[in-house]
């Protein structure tokens, strides 16, 4: 069975670096084909995607944020790590990480984390 | 970027049929996944691959392409199908998902 699990910071100050952790079971990033990537969704608005990895390392972004995003993995302790820089009130949203067992055209999110809700004020 | 356009809202009485659609440019060419969103929980995957349905997804949802839109088909819906519903390809030029603007299912 495959889980994930967002956690962090619940609440950021503007301009700090928010750093987001996804740890997970049930699958490895060392296996072909299998990727995790992270989702966000404002309060009352619709899902944006931000970034993923793929078990190779390699990895996507946003064109929106890519400046402001990391994404890294670290398979021995089945994590992905999500950074994002110079944070400011409107990246308020809940923060998921999700699996894919897909790539590109064949990309899609078949299990997802619960969530963690970020808050980002002064 | 590409786009992908889906109505804001659909409504719909209990065991009739809803149909929520997603358009995009060349979207034929395209494979589309959905997801079902209720209120305060995650995501789930209801059909990937264009008709697609993971295990344990009713028979009742189902889904299509024709032309330049996508469709997903809830049949004999339930008060439980009630949530937020959005669509999912690849954007091939830009190398990455998007997601539509997502369509609040109603049940009359």
């Amino acid at each position: 069975q495959i889980t994930l699990k967002e956690s962090g910071p619940t609440l950021v100050k503007p301009t700090q670096t928010l750093t987001l952790t996804c740890t997970f079971s049930g699958f490895s990033l060392s296996t072909s084909g299998v990727g995790v990537g992270w989702i966000r969704q404002p309060p009352g608005k619709a899902l944006e995607w931000l970034a993923l990895i793929y078990w190779d390392d390699d990895k996507r972004y946003s064109p929106s944020l890519k400046s402001r995003l990391t994404i890294s993995k670290d398979t021995s302790k089945n994590q992905v790590v999500l950074t994002m820089t110079n944070m400011d009130p409107v990246d308020t949203a809940t923060y998921y990480c999700a699996h894919s067992g897909g790539r590109n055209y064949y990309y899609y999110m078949d299990v997802w984390g619960k969530g963690t809700t970020v808050t980002v004020s002064s | 970027s590409y786009v992908l356009t889906q109505p804001p809202s659909v409504s719909v009485a209990p065991g009739k049929t809803a149909r929520i659609t997603c358009g995009g440019n060349n979207i034929g060419g395209k494979s589309v996944h959905w997801y079902q969103q209720k209120p305060g929980q995650a995501p789930v995957l209801v059909i990937y691959y264009d008709g697609d349905r993971p295990s344990g997804i009713p028979e009742r949802f189902s889904g299509s392409k024709s032309g330049n839109t996508a469709t997903l088909t809830i049949s004999r819906v339930e008060a439980g199908d009630e949530a937020d519903y959005y669509c999912q390809v690849w954007d091939s030029i830009g190398d990455h998902p998007v997601f539509g603007g997502g369509t609040k299912l109603t049940v009359l």
